[in-house]
């Protein structure tokens, strides 16, 4: 099955700087790689997304990259702000047609300080 | 819009007590997913259905059991709970589970065996 890795752990940045998460993945037929943030006491929610005929996608101050060859993909957040602050997810599966069954990264807790 | 509702919020449960966790979505969804969310291990998907009447094992199913008699309700049993399902589960919904699996999240149900 699908084994996706999730790096850093944790992360502290200055607010109005610039923050990365890397995740690597396991299964070269894997298509779609979502991003989720999770506030404190609530469900993730679906950020961005990037499918595997695209290699970067952007919204607003969000960015993903993804390099197939390599199997991993990044999460850019510039400018960050304080209500950035969040746990972050990764994910990646196949479009199998009939459920989403996504593999999770473990999260990144990103705190952005003033 | 309420989107997708769990109760309850909190339960503490003894070891063997049994218990059923509701997961009840508005929005019309096909599908809908239980994940459970231990510490440095993010996101494990338990069960999941593709439709009313049809449930399916994902990668943790040991232990509970599920039903969705209802197309808008997905109900996680509990027959003779362990200390080791002590975890926050999130109930999940979206529309396709193929191109467009956008996970629509619950805020999540925090259960502790004693």
């Amino acid at each position: 099955g699908e084994n996706v890795e999730q790096h850093p752990s944790t992360l502290s940045v200055q607010e109005g700087d610039s923050a990365v998460i890397k995740c690597t993945y396991s299964d070269s037929a894997s298509n779609y790689f979502p991003w989720y943030k999770q506030e404190l006491g609530k469900g993730p929610q679906l950020i961005i997304d990037i499918r595997s005929n695209v290699g970067e996608k952007k919204d607003q101050r969000i960015a993903v990259t993804l390099n197939k060859t390599a199997k991993h993909f990044s999460l850019h957040i510039t400018e960050t702000q304080p209500e950035d602050s969040a746990v972050y997810f990764c994910a990646a599966s196949r479009s199998t047609g009939t459920a989403s069954k996504l593999t999770f990264g473990t999260g990144t807790r990103l705190q952005v300080t003033l | 819009n309420a989107g997708v509702t769990q109760t309850p919020k909190f339960r503490v449960l003894k070891t063997g007590q049994s218990m059923t966790l509701l997961c009840a979505q508005d929005m019309n969804h096909e599908y809908m997913y239980w994940y459970r969310q231990d510490p440095g291990m993010g996101l494990r998907l338990i069960h999941y259905s593709v439709g009313e009447g049809t449930t399916a094992k994902g990668e943790v199913p040991d232990g509970y059991n599920v039903s969705r008699l209802k197309k808008q309700n997905f109900l996680l049993g509990l027959e003779s709970a362990a200390p080791s399902q002590t975890s926050v589960y999130f109930c999940a919904s979206s529309y396709s589970g193929g191109e467009t699996g956008e996970l629509f999240f619950g805020e999540g149900s925090r259960l502790t065996v004693l």
